[in-house]
């Protein structure tokens, strides 16, 4: 069973481009959670989402930033028109749908605007 | 916004001592847990504690939970140098969101 998977581990976009990070739960989890993390500094939250469905976006920038979790395939996390305060580390967990459950983390996309 | 907030932010301790970091959050959890990040990695799951226990043990690690003052602790016991990490407690609530506090760096000098 293999883990939370990520990719890619390094993304470097100009200002202005696309960023499309994929997350790929662990098999049988249907919860997934997005994270950003600065350098030097925790994990804030962005968003939680379960198979087709985003629960609470509320960590979520209001603009250029969205998130998916298909039916089929990964989880997306999209940032339009990049800029240079959006390079950080960014991590995705997954949990099993029971509760009281671990989250298991991914290795993160670490992303660079240049 | 935030949940959990660890206490202190930095700890710079000798190997053999005991680290003992904090966490305050706000809302009723489900489960409060404790997370491992060794520079520029991922996260390592350390210990879960349901919001009706009191304490935990996992090998050298003791987390305690009081939910009176919605603060728990994570006690390292006889540090090791390969014990400098970040921790970090989240919180489970209710509705299953989990949040994260902005973690205590840890240094264990050898």
């Amino acid at each position: 069973n293999a883990g939370v998977m990520q990719n890619p581990r390094h993304l470097v976009r100009r200002r202005g481009q696309e960023a499309r990070l994929r997350c790929s739960p662990m098999k049988g989890h249907s919860h997934v959670y997005w994270y950003r993390q600065l350098p030097e500094e925790g994990l804030k939250f962005m968003v939680y989402l379960q198979k087709e469905n985003i629960i609470d976006e509320s960590g979520m920038p209001k603009e250029r930033f969205s998130a998916e979790f298909p039916k089929e395939g990964p989880s997306i996390l999209r940032i339009q028109q990049v800029v240079r305060g959006d390079s950080a580390a960014y991590f995705c967990a997954s949990s099993p749908l029971q509760r009281d459950t671990e989250a298991f983390f991914g290795q993160g996309t670490r992303l660079t605007v240049v | 916004s935030q949940q959990g907030e660890e206490d202190p932010q930095a700890l710079s301790i000798q190997e053999g001592e005991n680290a003992t970091m904090n966490c305050s959050y706000k809302t009723s959890i489900n489960n409060l847990q404790w997370y491992r990040q060794n520079s520029g990695r991922g996260l390592v799951h350390l210990i879960l504690i349901r919001s009706n226990e009191r304490e935990k043990h996992s090998g050298r690690l003791r987390v305690t939970l009081d939910t009176s003052k919605k603060s728990s602790s994570l006690l390292i016991t006889a540090s090791r140098a390969a014990d400098t990490a970040s921790y970090f407690c989240a919180t489970d609530a209710m509705n299953n969101d989990m949040r994260f506090g902005a973690g205590t760096r840890l240094t264990v000098k050898p």
